[in-house]
C-alpha cells in the first residue's frame, strides 16, 4: 500500500534561518506531488506541486522554494525564514491519471 | 474568481446524533468534490468523494449529497460518535486541468464536535 511521509514532525526555527522539509511517497510511481500551508484554524493554500522529477509549478509567488531530485521526494526550502512563514505544511499526492489526493501526516513550523 | 466555502464554522452534536455538514461552490463547471477529515495536529484524511454526474453517494457511516442547481455539497455523518470530532473540509476539483496537474480548491472547513 501507499504511504507518505514527512519530517520533521515540528520545528522551531529563528527568523532568517534556512529551511528544508522533506516529503516521501512509497508504494507508488510517479506521483503527482503537492506542498500545502496551513496556517491555524485555516483552510489549504497551494504552494508547490510537481508533475515529475524536476518539474516544479509555483501557485503564490512567495520567500519559499521546491524541489523534486527523485520521483518518489519532494523537498520545500527557504534561504531565509519570515515570520509569517508559521505554519502546519503538509505533502500530499496522487497518482497520475486518479483524482483524489492524499495528505501526509504534517509538518508544523513556528518562526521566531 | 472561484471558491469553495462552508456555511457553519463550527457544528456542536450529541453523541448518536446524526450531523450534516455543508459547502457551497461557485465553479459550475466542477466535474469531482471530496470531503475530508482532519484531527488536530493531523494531515487531512479522505473520507468519500463524488463525482458530478451522481447525487448521492454513501460510505460507512456516512453519505454526500451533491445538488448541482444550487452548487451545495453536504456531508452526513450517522450516529455521531466522539472519534468523529475534526474539522471537515470540502474540496472541488477546478477543471479543464491547466498544466496536466490535478487542482483542488478547499474551503474554510467545520469544525464538528460531538458531546458525549
Amino acid at each position: 500500500s501507499q504511504t507518505i511521509h514527512q519530517w520533521p514532525a515540528t520545528l522551531v526555527q529563528p527568523v532568517g534561518s534556512p529551511l528544508s522539509l522533506e516529503c516521501t511517497v512509497e508504494g507508488t510511481s510517479n506521483p503527482n506531488l503537492y506542498w500545502y500551508r496551513q496556517a491555524a484554524g485555516r483552510g489549504l493554500q497551494l504552494l508547490f506541486y510537481s508533475v515529475g522529477i524536476g518539474q516544479i509549478s509555483s501557485e503564490v509567488p512567495q520567500n519559499l522554494s521546491a524541489s523534486r531530485p527523485q520521483d518518489r521526494q519532494f523537498i520545500l526550502s527557504s534561504k531565509k525564514l519570515l515570520l509569517s512563514d508559521s505554519g502546519f505544511y503538509l505533502c500530499a499526492w496522487i497518482t497520475s491519471g486518479t483524482d483524489t489526493q492524499y495528505f501526509g501526516p504534517g509538518t508544523r513550523l513556528t518562526v521566531l | 474568481g472561484e471558491s469553495v466555502g462552508l456555511h457553519l464554522p463550527t457544528l456542536s452534536v450529541q453523541e448518536g446524533d446524526n450531523s450534516i455538514i455543508n459547502c457551497a461552490y461557485s465553479n459550475s463547471a466542477s466535474d469531482y468534490f471530496i470531503w475530508y477529515k482532519q484531527e488536530s495536529g493531523k494531515g487531512p484524511q479522505f473520507i468519500i468523494d463524488i463525482r458530478s454526474n451522481m447525487d448521492k453517494r454513501q460510505g460507512q457511516r456516512v453519505t454526500v449529497l451533491l445538488n448541482k442547481t444550487v452548487k451545495h455539497l453536504s456531508l452526513q455523518i450517522a450516529a455521531t460518535q466522539p472519534g468523529d470530532s475534526a474539522v471537515y473540509f470540502c474540496a472541488e476539483i477546478h477543471f479543464p486541468f491547466s498544466g496536466g496537474y490535478n487542482k483542488l480548491i478547499f474551503g474554510a472547513g467545520t469544525r464538528l464536535a460531538v458531546h458525549p
